[in-house]
């Protein structure tokens, strides 16, 4: 079956704009997840989603970072007034269920703040 | 910032020969998840396994976990020049349910 999507695969911003990045996620996975990881570096977590509420969203680095998931399936990651230091790979995952189960990454979205 | 350690940071085999990666982490654990990634983007689920479980296997992959010393090890045997690919470990702390504590990886260079 279909694996977790992401879109843009690539997104250029200028420092100051307003970026989404959106993740699709493996059909019947309850739980999603963000990471962020730079170059050299492994993720980093951001924010996880069991259903539609945030279960955990002690990652996101500040108040410009925030993250919807209004149906339980699709989520958006939001983040205002981009920075240069926000240049990374922004990397979505779904589990079945929150906990002990195999979480699996979509090919992520390289964000690049110019 | 990074939680576990792999080690080594980097590694450079010859095809055919096993591949030993160690990671090690600080608090008690609910699983232990290996992963691959090529060239800086998705990452690839290889093995979980769970903090009562010893060893697993899948193909030529062996991962085994010793909760005493809070390590774990992934064995890639007979390896192929595919293999070429970073390796992360990564935990789920038991106080902290769903998220994964990932360390900075290593980098395996197979030589055909």
């Amino acid at each position: 079956g279909a694996g977790v999507s992401q879109t843009p695969s690539n997104k250029v911003t200028e420092k100051g704009k307003y970026v989404e990045l959106r993740c699709d996620p493996i059909s019947g996975h309850t739980a999603l997840y963000w990471y962020r990881q730079s170059l050299g570096q492994g993720p980093e977590f951001l924010i996880y989603f069991q259903g539609t509420g945030a279960a955990d969203d002690s990652g996101l680095p500040n108040d410009r970072f925030f993250a919807v998931r209004p149906e339980g399936s699709v989520s958006t990651l939001k983040i205002q007034r981009t920075e240069r230091g926000d240049s990374a790979v922004y990397l979505c995952a779904s589990s079945v269920l929150a906990g002990a189960y195999e979480q699996y990454f979509g090919p992520g979205t390289r964000l690049t703040v110019t | 910032s990074q939680q576990g350690e792999e080690d080594p940071q980097a590694l450079s085999i010859q095809e055919g020969e096993n591949a030993t990666m160690n990671c090690s982490y600080k608090t008690s654990i609910n699983n232990l998840q290996w992963y691959r990634q090529n060239s800086g983007r998705g990452l690839v689920h290889l093995i979980l396994i769970r903090s009562n479980e010893r060893e697993k296997h899948s193909g030529r992959l062996r991962v085994t976990l010793d909760t005493s010393k809070k390590s774990s090890s992934l064995l890639i045997t007979a390896s192929r020049a595919a293999d070429t690919a970073s390796y992360f470990c990564a935990y789920d702390r038991g106080s902290t349910l769903g998220r994964l504590y990932f360390g900075r990886g290593t980098q395996l260079t197979v030589w055909p």
